[in-house]
C-alpha cells in the first residue's frame, strides 16, 4: 500500500507552460520533502515544508503544505527544458521513530 | 566537501548469490539509509542506520540486512538473491535523520539473473 500518491504519473508539456504535481495522503506528516531526480542520479532535495498551510517559493517553484499536513503541491511557472526530472514527495512520519515515506513520483518532460 | 559515494555503481549477480553494497556519507553525518527503487514500486525504504544502530527498518525480507561501522560508512547485504531484486539501491546521509536534509548517492544498479 503506497501511502503517498502523486499525480499526474507522467507529464508532458512544452517550454513555457505552467504545471501542478499533486501529493496526497490519508495519512498526516510532520514534514514534507520534495525531491527530483534525474536519470543515474539520486534525489535531490528541493524544499522542506513543516507547517500545515505553508508556501515556499522557489524561484519558479511554488510548494504548498495542506492546513491539515496531509497533502501538498507542487507548482512550476513557465516550465524549462531543464526541469525535466522524476519529481518525487516525501513525508516524515512519527511512529515511535522518525520515517520517510516516498510518494509513487511524477515524470516531467518538458519540451523546447 | 565530497558527496555521498556507493560503491560499485552497477552490479550484475545471479539469483542464489549474495551481494554487498557500500555507502560513504558525508563527513560528520551520522545517519545512513538505505532505498530500494524500482519502477513498479518506487522508492522503499529499507533501513537507516545512526552512530552504528539499526534505527529504523522498512518492510523486507530478513534477506535484506546492513551495518554501520565506526566511521559511519555503511554497508548492505541482500542473500539468496531474487529476481525481483533488480533494482537501483540508493543510500542518503543527513546529519541527524530522516527529517533533516538528506543528501543521496548516485546508487548502485543491481541486476540479478
Amino acid at each position: 500500500t503506497q501511502l503517498l500518491e502523486q499525480s499526474p504519473q507522467f507529464l508532458s508539456i512544452q517550454e513555457g507552460e505552467n504545471l501542478t504535481v499533486y501529493c496526497n495522503s490519508s495519512s498526516v506528516f510532520s514534514s514534507l520533502q520534495w525531491y527530483r531526480q534525474e536519470p543515474g542520479e539520486g534525489p535531490v532535495l528541493l524544499v522542506t515544508v513543516v507547517t500545515g498551510g505553508e508556501v515556499k517559493k522557489l524561484k519558479r517553484l511554488t510548494f504548498q503544505f495542506g492546513d491539515a499536513r496531509k497533502d501538498s503541491s507542487l507548482h512550476i511557472t513557465a516550465a524549462q527544458p531543464g526541469d525535466t526530472g522524476l519529481y518525487l514527495c516525501a513525508g516524515v512520519m512519527n511512529t515511535g521513530f522518525q520515517k520517510l515515506v516516498f510518494g509513487t513520483g511524477t515524470r516531467l518532460l518538458v519540451s523546447p | 566537501k565530497a558527496g555521498v559515494t556507493q560503491t560499485p555503481r552497477y552490479l550484475i549477480k545471479t539469483r542464489g548469490q549474495q551481494v554487498t553494497l557500500s555507502c560513504s556519507p558525508i563527513s560528520g553525518h551520522r545517519s545512513v539509509s538505505w532505498y530500494q527503487q524500482t519502477p513498479g514500486q518506487g522508492l522503499q525504504f529499507l533501513f537507516e542506520y545512526f552512530s552504528e544502530t539499526q534505527r529504523n527498518k522498512g518492510n523486507f525480507p530478513g534477506r535484506f540486512s546492513g551495518r554501520q561501522f565506526s566511521n559511519s560508512r555503511s554497508e548492505m547485504n541482500v542473500s539468496t538473491l531474487e529476481l525481483g531484486d533488480s533494482a537501483l539501491y540508493l543510500c542518503a546521509s543527513s546529519s541527524q535523520g530522516v527529517d533533516t536534509e538528506a543528501f543521496f548517492g548516485q546508487g548502485t544498479r543491481l541486476t540479478v539473473v
